[in-house]
């Protein structure tokens, strides 16, 4: 079974501050792993994935994400937060084995950053 | 992401009415897709297509069916709506590259409400 799980509702930080969103997955495979964003009345927007290789990705508007096959986790970080990265955070896992394409979506995390 | 896109953007109907909602995309690509957005749930796959004449449920196909008129067209039917049906809907596309990971795209989604 696939499965995706965001910890945390809600992350709150101060502007300036890094920022972590965390997720973990299980996957019966290897996974792929991405990083989706809400903006507010708008659709997901891909920010980055994770394929193979550097366990750090680099991705859109400044995010990165740590891979961590022992912990089975892929949080999603960035160095100084800006009040426009508040949105709602989706991560979503594949299982690199499979020949579906279908993702499985953990429950999303709202990050709030305040000035 | 406006090379996917969904009609009509928001939607007030009554329950056991039957409604369509449409995707279109110009992305060229042949695998589209059909979720559900509801707070705190995340998203769920409802259906799936990964070409005109291959389509497949998602984990929550119930009370839904789907149309893919053309590489370009996926629709998705309430034939008769029920409240519970109220939710926030996602198109999807998505094209296996070469490294099958599948990244997905999505559309801006269709505010629908059953009364």
């Amino acid at each position: 079974a696939q499965s995706v799980a965001q910890p945390e509702d809600q992350v709150n930080v101060a502007e300036g501050n890094p920022l972590t969103v965390k997720c973990t997955y299980s996957v019966s495979g290897n996974p792929y792993l991405f990083w989706y964003v809400q903006y507010p009345n708008r659709g997901l927007q891909f920010l980055l994935k994770y394929i193979t290789g550097d366990n750090l990705v680099k991705g859109s508007y400044g995010f990165e994400a740590e891979f961590n096959k022992s912990q089975t986790s892929f949080h999603l970080k960035k160095p100084s937060a800006l009040v426009s990265d508040s949105a709602l955070y989706f991560c979503a896992v594949r299982d690199r084995g499979s020949t579906l394409g279908r993702l499985y979506f953990g429950r999303g995390t709202q990050l709030t950053v305040w000035p | 992401d406006a090379d996917v896109t969904q009609t009509p953007r928001n939607r007030i109907t009554k329950t056991g009415k039957r409604i369509m909602l449409e995707c279109s995309q110009t992305k060229g690509h042949d695998r589209m897709y059909w979720y559900r957005q509801d707070p705190g749930l995340g998203l769920r796959l409802i259906y799936y297509s990964f070409d005109v004449k291959d389509i497949n449920k998602g984990e929550i196909s119930d009370g839904y069916s789907v149309s893919r008129q053309a590489q370009a067209k996926f629709s998705l039917s309430l034939e008769s709506a029920i409240p519970n049906q109220t939710a926030l809907y996602f198109c999807a596309t998505s094209d296996p590259d070469p490294k099958r990971t599948d990244t997905q795209y999505f559309g801006p989604g269709t505010r629908l409400t059953v009364l």
